[in-house]
């Protein structure tokens, strides 16, 4: 089966501009999590999204960053506007069931982001 | 609230020895737990999981781990260290109450020839 696809692979902006971060799961699986992994960190959980709807945000910055999950398949990550702290690598995962923690997360090549 | 420690931020081992990864965790709840290993400029794999079944686990590539509940530790070990274990190594745990995951910080396995 294909794997979890993320694009762009790689973005290079300046601060204060805005960026969108793509990322498509494996066909089926009901939940999707982005991370944010910065240098020398392991990753952050900033959203889950259990089919279409959120289960968990805690932990996404949400006065600049936003992300949505259309028709509960693929899911855009949105920073708008991007600090230099934001600069780091950004993960998108999926898991087959409905956000059960004994799933197993399948993760994308991730998209590196250098705010300058 | 959870937890997960990772004792060692870079562990070294001569190829042919035994790897020992540290991991403690804290978890309120009943936890699952996970190891996911990432190869430079790869996407995270998953190594092994416990969710309340045995509680040695075994992995891909050779890789086992324990649950230890008196101890909180879920330590990584394999008994021959290959080159292609060189690798940056993330203990996961999972709250199956709230299905919270927390990430450890990661330990760097460097493997001499």
């Amino acid at each position: 089966e294909a794997g979890v696809a993320q694009s762009p692979r790689y973005k290079i902006i300046e601060k204060r501009q805005s960026v969108a971060f793509w990322c498509n799961p494996i066909s089926g699986h009901a939940t999707l999590y982005w991370y944010q992994q910065i240098l020398g960190q392991g990753p952050k959980l900033l959203i889950q999204f259990q089919n279409n709807g959120v289960v968990d945000d805690s932990q996404l910055p949400k006065d600049r960053f936003s992300a949505e999950r259309l028709k509960g398949v693929d899911s855009t990550l949105k920073i708008q506007p991007a600090k230099l702290e934001d600069s780091a690598v950004y993960l998108c995962a999926s898991s087959r069931n409905s956000g059960l923690a004994t799933d197993t997360q399948y993760f994308g090549p991730g998209t590196r982001l250098t705010v300058l | 609230a959870q937890s997960v420690t990772q004792l060692d931020s870079h562990v070294s081992v001569s190829e042919g020895t035994p790897v020992l990864l540290r991991c403690n965790y804290s978890s309120s709840y009943s936890p699952s737990l996970f190891w996911y290993v990432q190869h430079p400029n790869k996407g995270l794999q998953l190594l092994l999981k416990y969710t309340s079944a045995a509680t040695l686990v075994k992995g891909i590539n050779g890789f086992e781990a324990e649950f230890k509940k008196s101890e909180t530790s879920f330590h990584l070990t394999k008994p021959s260290a290959h080159m292609s274990d060189a690798a940056e190594y993330f203990c996961v745990v999972s709250d199956r109450r709230y299905q919270k995951v927390t990430f450890g910080t990661g330990t760097k396995l460097q493997v001499i020839p």
